[in-house]
């Protein structure tokens, strides 16, 4: 069973703060998503990466496979990208198709 | 593109009722669908996976005579939540992916959610 860890639980900061939300995983995956969710519930899709890095506006994802780890970074942080951020990881399937597996999120407040 | 629809987003019902739910893939075929629920104050859990003919595969401690799912076509799915519970207050939100496309489909796309208040 794969167990995927993020931290922090709880994050507070300034606006034009760098951020970083960190997450971890146990077991071999075939990719990692990072997902938004805001306070209504809705889901959107942020990242999906199974190497290397990728950048979106101010937010930049990475991943490490060999230590199992992945980190969300947002740059110039805005009040508006308060939210919950959702590390989930897709296993490795023989061709099928697999559900994610979350993680507990990052509720991330930014203050003006 | 890539929408992913829900209905209906909310919804209150009496204990014993059943609900349907609906997940639809405005442009997009979805190979697979994926159902979720998030009970308040924790995470996303896989419930059940959904291919268009076939039967749905059910997560473990599921329960697949309560919680039915027909994928009858490439951009439907539907949950019913049968003789609801107030247990079963909780949101649920569906997935849908295309395995076809290249990459083996991986990225998945969300519906908005449906809130489920059992009375």
């Amino acid at each position: 069973k794969n167990e995927v860890e993020q931290s922090p639980q709880n994050l507070t900061a300034q606006e034009g703060e760098f951020i970083t939300i960190n997450c971890s995983y146990s077991v071999g995956i075939s990719a990692l998503h990072w997902l938004q969710q805001h306070p209504g519930g809705g889901i959107v899709s942020l990242f999906m990466l199974s190497s290397g890095k990728k950048k979106h506006g101010r937010l930049i994802a990475t991943i490490n496979i060999q230590e199992k780890h992945s980190s969300l970074h947002i740059t110039a942080s805005h009040p508006r990208d308060s939210a919950v951020y959702i590390c989930a990881v897709s296993l490795f399937s023989g061709g099928g198709a697999d559900g994610l597996t979350f993680g507990k999120g990052t509720h991330l407040i930014i203050q003006p | 593109g890539a929408v992913v629809s829900q209905h209906p987003s909310r919804v209150i019902c009496k204990s014993g009722t059943s609900v349907k739910i609906e997940c639809r893939s405005l442009d997009f075929q979805a190979t697979t669908m994926f159902w979720y629920r998030q009970f308040p104050k924790q995470s996303l859990m896989l419930m059940a996976t959904s291919n268009e003919g076939s039967k749905a595969t059910y997560e473990q401690g599921v329960e697949k005579d309560k919680f039915l799912i027909n994928h009858a076509s490439l951009t439907l799915s539907t949950l019913t939540v049968t003789s609801a519970h107030p247990e079963d207050s909780s949101f649920y939100i569906c997935s849908a992916r295309d395995l076809r496309l290249a990459g083996g489909g991986n990225e998945q796309f969300f519906g908005p959610g449906t809130r489920l208040t059992v009375l």
